[in-house]
């Protein structure tokens, strides 16, 4: 059974880093593109960004570069997202899901507010 | 960036009822590669997104054939022939053609 668990979200202060986690099993990691993409409360979806198999491209949506990095482990078969210099706009339900988005993680919530 | 613009907004349907929602490109999701990276997807209240249609007209395993995908180019659609009750929630085309990927905006169906 394909799996992808976030991990890592929460309550942060704007300014301050947070650090998601998601780990895959159920199917062959290294094979797929990855991406994060995240919903803000009743808002729709959008690509926060991806990563190649191998980790050596990737693309960020404009309001996240510079503050945000997408990585993987494909020996662990985990994809990371660290989120530095936060703001209220990054307030959302952030998706672990594959390149071609066929596999989906349950979500794990980011709140941004002092 | 390419723009998917999704019509309805929203769809009220009853059971049994076939409806379709469109979504246009603001280029040709065409692939150099000959491939169109155009896919479908549900958002059921309270779930994550599934995937129910990939290039175009793929059906992904598991979903039922009452949903179809259908287009070329710029425009492209999705139909359900004959709604049931859990296909209530917000219908995704998502395009991965072009960099950035982007989504359209979505389209909500009520069950009447």
């Amino acid at each position: 059974e394909v799996q992808l668990v976030e991990s890592g979200g929460g309550l942060v202060q704007p300014g301050r880093s947070l650090k998601l986690s998601c780990a895959a099993s159920g199917f062959t990691f290294s094979n797929y593109y990855m991406a994060w993409v995240r919903q803000a409360p009743t808002k729709g979806l959008e690509w926060v960004a991806y990563i190649s198999t191998g980790g050596g491209s990737t693309y960020y949506r404009d309001s996240v570069k510079g503050r945000f990095t997408i990585s993987r482990d494909n020996a662990k078969s985990t994809l990371y997202l660290q989120m530095d210099s936060l703001r209220s706009e990054d307030t959302a339900t952030y998706y672990c899901t594959t390149g071609l988005p066929r596999y989906w993680g349950q979500g794990v919530m980011v709140t941004v507010s002092s | 960036d390419v723009v998917l613009t999704q019509t309805p907004p929203t769809l009220s349907a009853t059971i049994g009822q076939s409806v379709s929602i469109s979504c246009r490109s603001s280029q040709s999701l065409l692939h150099s590669n000959g491939n169109t990276y155009l896919n479908w997807l549900l958002q059921r209240p309270g779930q994550p997104p599934q995937l129910l249609i990939y290039l175009v007209s793929r059906l992904e395993s598991g979903v039922p054939n009452r949903f179809s995908g259908s287009g070329s180019g710029t425009d492209f659609t999705l139909k359900i022939s004959g709604v049931e009750a859990e296909d209530l929630g917000v219908y995704y085309c998502v395009q991965s053609t072009h960099a950035p990927f982007t989504f359209g905006s979505g389209t909500k169906l009520e069950i009447k």
